[in-house]
């Protein structure tokens, strides 16, 4: 089974930073991976698929990188809004998926 | 508007059995793989079960592996986990989501979008 990690766990930024999260894979996933972003009290967002795509309506400031066992979520300049836990995630063999333990963005 | 509405969760006694649905909307249901997240207080998410469009394929996470059944009926749009011989560490808000998303007439299946709102399911005496 694939494990996924992710650092730092917490990250305290000012709004205007930018933030730079980091997902790492135990083995090879090539591009197939994704970001999601919860909000306390709701449900997860899809962010970034692919590993870089950002899904419909992710703002510009959210943006995907990395392939094979290293990936990046940056968001280039803080929003109030994006304070938020951010997970990353991977499919094995179907329909078995894994996420990361989350990353949480914290107002410094 | 694709929605996904999860109900059934509520506070049951450990060793005991739960049934939670999830009512989709707005899409065709049945050309897509459904599955089921949970998330226990505080933690992060966990996958627990997925199903494919037709009910021809099926896993589960080993941490429910021959207590929980998930199932869909297509007719109605609806997908089921079935959650027998309850433990406290099952203790969760459960979210079913749908396998693919679709933009600008293209689909890519590896991807959960979107997920419900979520039902808590809590396990205790």
């Amino acid at each position: 089974e694939i494990v996924l990690t992710q650092s730092p766990a917490t990250l305290s930024l000012s709004p205007g930073e930018r933030a730079t999260l980091s997902c790492r894979a135990s083995q090879s996933v090539s591009s197939y991976l994704a970001w999601y972003q919860q909000k306390p009290g709701q449900a997860p967002r899809l962010l970034i698929y692919d590993a870089s795509n950002r899904a419909t309506g992710i703002p510009a400031r959210f943006s995907g990188s990395g392939s094979g066992t290293d990936f990046t979520l940056t968001i280039s300049s803080l929003e109030p809004e994006d304070f938020a836990v951010y997970y990353c995630q991977q499919r094995s063999n179907w329909p078995r998926y894994t996420f990361g333990q989350g990353t949480k963005l914290e107002i410094k | 508007e694709v929605q996904l509405v999860e109900s059934g969760g509520g506070l049951v006694q450990p060793g005991r059995s739960l049934r939670l649905s999830c009512a989709a909307s707005g899409f065709t249901f049945d050309d897509y793989a459904m599955h089921w997240v949970r998330q226990a207080p505080g933690k992060g998410l966990e996958w627990v079960s997925g199903i494919s469009w037709n009910s021809g394929s099926i896993g589960y996470a080993d941490s429910v592996k021959g207590r929980f059944t998930i199932s869909r009926d297509n007719a109605k749009n609806s997908l089921y986990l079935q959650m027998n011989s309850l433990r406290a560490e099952d203790t969760a808000l459960y979210y079913c989501a749908k396998e693919g998303y679709c933009s600008g007439g293209s689909c890519y299946s590896r991807w959960f979008d979107p997920w419900g709102q979520g039902t808590l399911v809590t396990v205790s005496s």
